[in-house]
Order: C-alpha cells, then sequence, then structure tokens
C-alpha cells in the first residue's frame, strides 16, 4: 500500500525554524517526484515547492511567498521528504501536505503534474 | 486571490447532477496546461478525483467527468449522494515571465440538500 506520512509539525515562533518530514513507504521513493502543498486553517490548497527524482536532475522549485526561506530536500536511502523551513511568519500557519507529484520533462522544461497520493497533513502554528 | 477561479459553492438534491467550474487565462488552462481535480472531505486530505482533464483513477466512480476547453476547465458530478458533500479544487500549471508555478482554484464547497 502506498503510504506517506508527515511528522515534525508543531508550535513555533515568528522568525523561528522547524523541520518536517514525510516517510514513503510502498513504492519506489527514488523515482518519484515530490511536492508540498499546504492549506491554512478555513483556507484552500497552495503548492509550497517540489523536488524532481535524482534521475531527473534532483532540483527544486518553489512557490514565491517560500521561495529564499523554505527548502525542499530527500534521502533517498530512507524513503524520506524534508521541508525545512526558516523566518516563519504567522501566514505559514497552515495544514502541510507531502504529495507524490506526476510530474514531467519535454522539450527540455519540466512540468508538475497531478498529485497522488497525499498524506494526512501535519499542523504548523507560527505564533508567539 | 486564487489563480484559478471556482465558485465559492454549489448545491444539488440527490439524484441531481451539478457542475463546478474552473477559470483560467492564456498563462495556464490556455496555455494547453492539464487540470486535475481534487475531492477534499471535511477533516481529511484531499483526494485526486480527476487528472489530465477528464481521465478518472481507478475507484473514483464514473458519475465523476471532468472537461476542458479553452481557458476554462468543469467538474461534473451526475447522480449526487450524500456522501459526495465535499471541498473540490481544480489544479494546473502557469508559466508566466515572472516564473512558473503549480495553481490551485479557491474550492467549491458542494452541499448535497
Amino acid at each position: 500500500e502506498v503510504q506517506l506520512v508527515e511528522s515534525g509539525g508543531g508550535l513555533v515562533k515568528p522568525g523561528g525554524s522547524l523541520r518536517l518530514s514525510c516517510a514513503a513507504s510502498g513504492f519506489t521513493f527514488s523515482n518519484a517526484w515530490m511536492s508540498w502543498v499546504r492549506q491554512a486553517p478555513g483556507k484552500g490548497l497552495e503548492w509550497v515547492g517540489r523536488i524532481k527524482s535524482k534521475t531527473d536532475g534532483g532540483t527544486t522549485d518553489y512557490a514565491a511567498p517560500v521561495k529564499g526561506r523554505f527548502t525542499i530536500s530527500r534521502d533517498d536511502s530512507k524513503n524520506t521528504l524534508y521541508l525545512q523551513m526558516n523566518s516563519l511568519k504567522t501566514e505559514d500557519t497552515a495544514v502541510y501536505y507531502c504529495t507524490t507529484d506526476l510530474g514531467y520533462c519535454s522539450g527540455g522544461s519540466c512540468y508538475s503534474g497531478w498529485f497522488d497520493p497525499w498524506g494526512q497533513g501535519t499542523l504548523v502554528t507560527v505564533s508567539s | 486571490q486564487s489563480v484559478l477561479t471556482q465558485p465559492p459553492s454549489v448545491s444539488g438534491a440527490p439524484g441531481q447532477r451539478v457542475t463546478i467550474s474552473c477559470t483560467g487565462s492564456s498563462s495556464n488552462i490556455g496555455a494547453g496546461y492539464d487540470v486535475h481535480w481534487y475531492q477534499q472531505l471535511p477533516g481529511t486530505a484531499p483526494k485526486l478525483l480527476i487528472y489530465g482533464n477528464s481521465n478518472r483513477p481507478s475507484g473514483v466512480p464514473d458519475r465523476f467527468s471532468g472537461s476542458k476547453s479553452g481557458t476554462s476547465a468543469s467538474l461534473a458530478i451526475t447522480g449526487l449522494q450524500a456522501e459526495d458533500e465535499a471541498d473540490y479544487y481544480c489544479q494546473s500549471y502557469d508559466s508566466s515571465l515572472s516564473g512558473s508555478a503549480v495553481v490551485f482554484g479557491g474550492g467549491t464547497k458542494l452541499t448535497v440538500l
């Protein structure tokens, strides 16, 4: 069974840091592109960023609101995805989901595809 | 404000048909990028409902269908059931001079009357 399990959420003060983890099982993690998507309380879904498989270069892309503050990484030996969040702001408060990104590369450009499956999410609260 | 525009809410009686629109622009849906749909039941993670504009993953009932035309896409649900009450999100890709990113609609709350 394909499974994604996030952990590491909690309460952090503005300006602080937090690292989320996502443990993957049931599929070949090293071949997968992975994305983080967040959802603020009572709000819609917002893409945070993506990391490609090492086969496709292992590069990362980020949404504008988190670029320069958040870093996505992966440890294929541990089947684990990470999201390092620095300089946190109150507006970063959200449930953070990890998900498999069915993206692809074509004509020299790479694109995220659909997201399936999703983890259960972990809540990050940024508050003083 | 979301890049993709969805109606905040729709409703229908059991057995009826409802549609949810997702309106984009020439930098996303109109540029040819695929549209995908997710269902989020209360208190749970989103679940893939439609991928590649009109494809259903295994296990998704054929009451759900998707289509795309021009700068818009639609999700149709026929034979509405109480268990369909949920939030629905469309997703695509956006590429412009300011960069490229995954984009979501703001979500539509479906109420089964």
